[in-house]
């Protein structure tokens, strides 16, 4: 079966850059979406079909999809994107990358 | 406006039947390209995929968990029902449903997702 594998974790000091990776067989033939999930909330999208950001997500999530890792950037994070990020992909059925919990310290 | 609900007993005893029920609005799932999917996590562990319901009728299921996995809808009541056969305690997880869009088997994502019901299997 096919599978997404993220860092367990990553950390990050505020205002810099926090890079979350995905990777996978093939994984630019595929769209990959990202989720952020933080304690006691349900998941929330944040990227979808590789790079694009729902209207509601800040301009500092983006989104690159490239051979067989796909990464999620944050630019100048800040202390409220300490979460869980999951990676997704759709191929027949759906996967979930494992999740990386970032830290912001 | 989106909403999804889920709702369901809290404990199950092992070898019992789960069943739980999304409740939605703000969308039909009647419309091309809609659909509704069911997501579980274990306390502590990471997302899974457990089926997902089409406007059209079609479905998938996780493959691992086929045998014991039934999604049905009942479009005139905005609901959309999973039944877990056979609950072993390792089925103790988050239950969630989300509208999934897509509209493609190789698109579908999660644009919106319920708050979750914990469902604890224990004797």
């Amino acid at each position: 079966s096919y599978e997404l594998t993220q860092p367990p974790s990553v950390s990050v000091s505020p205002g810099q850059t926090a890079t979350i990776t995905c990777s996978g067989d093939k994984l630019d033939e595929k769209y990959i979406y990202w989720y952020q999930q933080k304690p006691g909330q349900s998941p929330l999208l944040i990227i979808y079909q590789d790079n694009k950001r729902p209207s509601e997500i800040p301009e500092r999530f983006s989104g690159s999809n490239s051979g067989s890792t796909a990464t999620l950037t944050i630019s100048g994070t800040q202390t409220l994107d300490e979460a869980d990020y999951y990676c997704q992909a759709s191929l027949g059925g759906v996967v979930f990358g494992g999740g990386t919990r970032l830290t912001v310290l | 406006q989106v909403t999804l609900r889920e709702s369901g007993p809290a404990l199950v005893r092992p070898t019992e039947t789960l069943t739980l029920t999304c409740s939605f609005s703000g969308f039909s799932l009647t419309a091309a390209g809609m659909s509704v999917s069911w997501i579980r996590q274990p306390p502590g562990k990471a997302l899974g995929w457990l089926a997902l319901i089409d406007w059209d009728g079609d479905k998938e299921y996780r493959t691992s968990l086929k045998t014991r996995l039934t999604i049905s809808t009942d479009t005139s009541a905005n609901q959309v029902v999973l039944t877990m056969t056979n609950m072993d305690p390792l089925d103790t997880a988050t239950y969630y449903c989300a509208r999934t869009v897509g509209a493609t088997r190789s698109n579908n994502y999660f644009d919106t997702w319920g708050q979750g019901t914990l469902v604890t299997v224990s004797s």
